[in-house]
């Protein structure tokens, strides 16, 4: 699977837009970008997946790039509930084991 | 619905014993991941059973093993545990996809803390 690179953390506003960052310049043609976040003390929780498209659910939005080596995570209105760590993760369609690297500490203030 | 659930939540074990770690996956999914998360690191895989055949397996010695039934939960057995055993252990369940529909999103459950002293 590509290696992604993520910022170590990042802080944002309540009520505004938190734009998460990710690189997977290795990415190959069949490999799925996925987001997943950690809330402290919880296990991991899917939030979304894409291709090659951008993506929208009801959590967030995700943005690839044309060249897919670059991926953004947007939650629209971070709430202080939003606050956890992100992780970026690249995976081809066949893949059984999800690996993760350090994320992104997202801290959600008011 | 009922998610995914793990048992116990929290355990102590001292150094030499051995620990059975419990899942119950969440309705209608038939594959099952145990994952591995020491403190202030992300999740590493363990293993994966998919209809109680291991389908896949992490970097992790085989003192580390593992049970699927025919109602799809799960059990993690560590033997001879060591002191660096001590983290959380998470399952994970996911519905099986039809080839060319992309990987599984996977389902995690609260996960187990184990502590070796």
């Amino acid at each position: 699977d590509a290696k992604t690179t993520q910022p170590t953390s990042m802080d944002c506003a309540e009520g505004r837009a938190a734009n998460l960052p990710c690189n997977h310049s290795t990415i190959s043609g069949n490999e799925y970008v996925y987001w997943y976040r950690q809330i402290h003390s919880q296990g991991p929780q899917y939030i979304i997946h894409g291709l090659k498209n951008n993506e929208t659910n009801e959590m967030a939005s995700l943005i690839i790039t044309e060249d897919r080596k670059s991926s953004t995570l947007i939650l629209p209105h971070a709430t202080l509930r939003d606050t956890a760590v992100y992780y970026c993760i690249v995976l081809t369609g066949t893949a059984s084991k999800l690996t993760f690297g350090t994320g992104t500490r997202l801290q959600v203030t008011l | 619905e009922t998610g995914v659930t793990q048992s116990p939540t929290h355990l102590i074990k001292t150094r030499g014993q051995q620990v059975t770690l419990r899942c119950s996956s969440q309705s209608g999914h038939n594959t099952v991941s145990w994952y591995q998360q020491a403190l202030g690191q992300g999740p590493q895989f363990i293993f994966q059973y998919y209809r109680e055949e291991e389908n896949g397996r992490g970097n992790f010695p085989p003192r580390f093993s593992g049970l699927q039934f025919p109602n799809y939960s799960s059990e993690l057995n560590v033997n001879a545990l060591e002191l660096d055993d001590s983290a959380l252990y998470l399952c994970a369940s996911s519905p099986r996809k039809g080839s060319g529909q992309g990987p599984n999103e996977q389902f995690f459950g609260p996960g187990t803390r184990l502590t070796v002293l």
